[in-house]
């Protein structure tokens, strides 16, 4: 069966230290992944896409960046963290190309302080 | 411009009663809609989908109706449990290989003994 892991679960960073959040598939190939991201008290917005190793398309201009430097491992980085980053950090995959539901991780709270 | 929107940020319903929690786009090439169940500090778990060519889609206690005319989507929960109780979030898809999923700013559903 498939499973994705998500780690670390908080994290409590200062203002202007990196950062590097990672996901992790098990069980299937060449997923999609996402990054999602929940702000207190909202909704789910998407951050990243990839379809495949090296292939990153960002939704909204940030102070983030992702990478997929294996075919199911995402990574989500700052060089800088802002207090405006703080939030919930979700990793989900779904199959490629197929009419179906995406699986999220268990999260990363992240306080930016 | 949000594409999906969840106009009741929260819900109370009896426990026994109907739950119906509502959901509405703009965006007409999205072909695929799903509903997510949320705890806090825990990622999005799927609950029931539909596909565009449907208008109705049952499963077990859930139900999901799909008026692409009016695009709008519902999500019925009967009977209610006070286990029910979460933030409910509608999703949709669009025509695309990446598949990612746009979201709605979720529903908090009190499910009351």
């Amino acid at each position: 069966s498939q499973t994705i892991h998500q780690w670390p679960a908080t994290l409590v960073q200062p203002v202007g230290s990196p950062l590097s959040l990672e996901c992790t598939v098990e069980g299937t190939s060449n997923p999609n992944l996402y990054w999602y991201r929940q702000a207190a008290g909202r909704g789910l917005q998407l951050l990243f896409y990839s379809v495949g190793i090296g292939q990153i398309s960002s939704e909204v201009p940030q102070n983030l960046s992702a990478s997929r430097p294996q075919d199911r491992q995402f990574i989500l980085s700052s060089k800088k963290l802002l207090l405006s980053d703080s939030g919930f950090y979700l990793c989900a995959w779904s199959v490629l190309g197929m009419n179906t539901e995406a699986f999220f991780g268990q999260g990363t709270r992240l306080t930016v302080v | 411009d949000q594409q999906v929107k969840q106009n009741s940020p929260s819900l109370s319903v009896q426990e026994g009663r109907i739950s119906i929690l509502n959901c509405d786009y703009t965006n007409s090439m999205f072909d695929y809609f799903l509903w997510y169940k949320k705890y806090p500090a825990e990622g999005p778990t799927f609950l029931i989908s539909i596909s565009s060519i449907k208008d109705k889609n049952e499963d077990g206690r859930f139900t999901v109706f799909l008026n692409k005319s009016a695009k709008h989507l519902s999500l019925h929960i009967v009977p209610s449990q006070p286990g029910d109780s979460a933030v409910y979030f509608c999703a949709a898809r669009e025509v695309g290989s990446a598949r990612q999923l746009t979201f709605g700013s979720g529903t908090q559903l009190t499910v009351l003994p």
